[in-house]
């Protein structure tokens, strides 16, 4: 299994839908993050927890809401989907000794 | 605050030759930590190389290699003798500061080999 893994893989969603999307992990690291990646653009971070405890906006979180429901797992929503938040987006975790980092695959969002 | 810079947007090569990435990278921090990552067409991010600011020592790896220079803050990325599967997206990024939390990505440099 990934150490770190993103459902669903591929999603198309109507606009103004809720949605969600789920990261996993098995590193046993604290730090987790959302990045989006739009193209020429790089990725961009949306939102990152500390631990459980902690969120904190990143970058590009109007729009986007997250859940810290364990120490393994961090999940963002969309509440209300617009087109112009279709692109790729990853989940990330991090160890603060030595800031490797480990990224899911992506989920890519289609919103129509 | 942090950022990275990859001017060249796109690049194509020939098969065989050698390219080099540019990236040039902004921090008023002394401890920091430079990345590279591969975007092939399926979309993953695939972990190249991971340096810090105190190691300036130039690394290779099979066809690739980094040469790191503070003087200049870049951490340019050669492959040499390029192949068809060299073809992705290749992104810098910087994680820098101890109270940092959050790698800042350069905007991407788009190569492609030609056979």
């Amino acid at each position: 299994d990934a150490d770190v893994t993103q459902t669903p893989r591929n999603r198309i969603t109507k606009t103004g839908k809720r949605i969600m999307l789920e990261c996993s992990q098995t590193k046993g690291h604290d730090r987790m993050y959302w990045y989006r990646q739009d193209p020429g653009l790089g990725l961009r971070l949306i939102y990152y927890s500390f631990d459980v405890k902690d969120i904190n906006k990143g970058e590009i979180s109007d729009g986007y809401s997250v859940s810290r429901q364990a120490q393994a797992k961090f999940s963002l929503s969309l509440e209300s989907a617009i087109p112009n938040q279709t692109a790729l987006y990853f989940c990330a975790t991090s160890d603060w000794t030595d800031y490797g980092y480990t990224f899911g695959s992506g989920t890519r969002l289609t919103v129509v | 605050a942090q950022k990275v810079t990859q001017a060249q947007t796109e690049i194509s090569v020939v098969e065989k030759e050698d390219v080099t990435l540019d990236c040039v990278y902004e921090t008023r921090d002394t401890t920091y930590y430079l990345f590279w990552y591969k975007q092939p067409p399926s979309g993953e991010l695939v972990f190249l190389i991971r340096r810090n600011s105190f190691d300036e020592q130039n690394e290779i790896s099979g066809r690739y290699s980094w040469n790191f220079q503070k003087s200049t803050s870049s951490f340019n990325f050669t492959i040499t003798a390029s192949q068809v599967v060299d073809s992705a997206v290749y992104f810098c990024a910087l994680h820098a500061g101890a109270g940092s939390y959050q790698l800042t990505f350069g905007k991407g440099t788009k190569l492609s080999v030609i056979p």
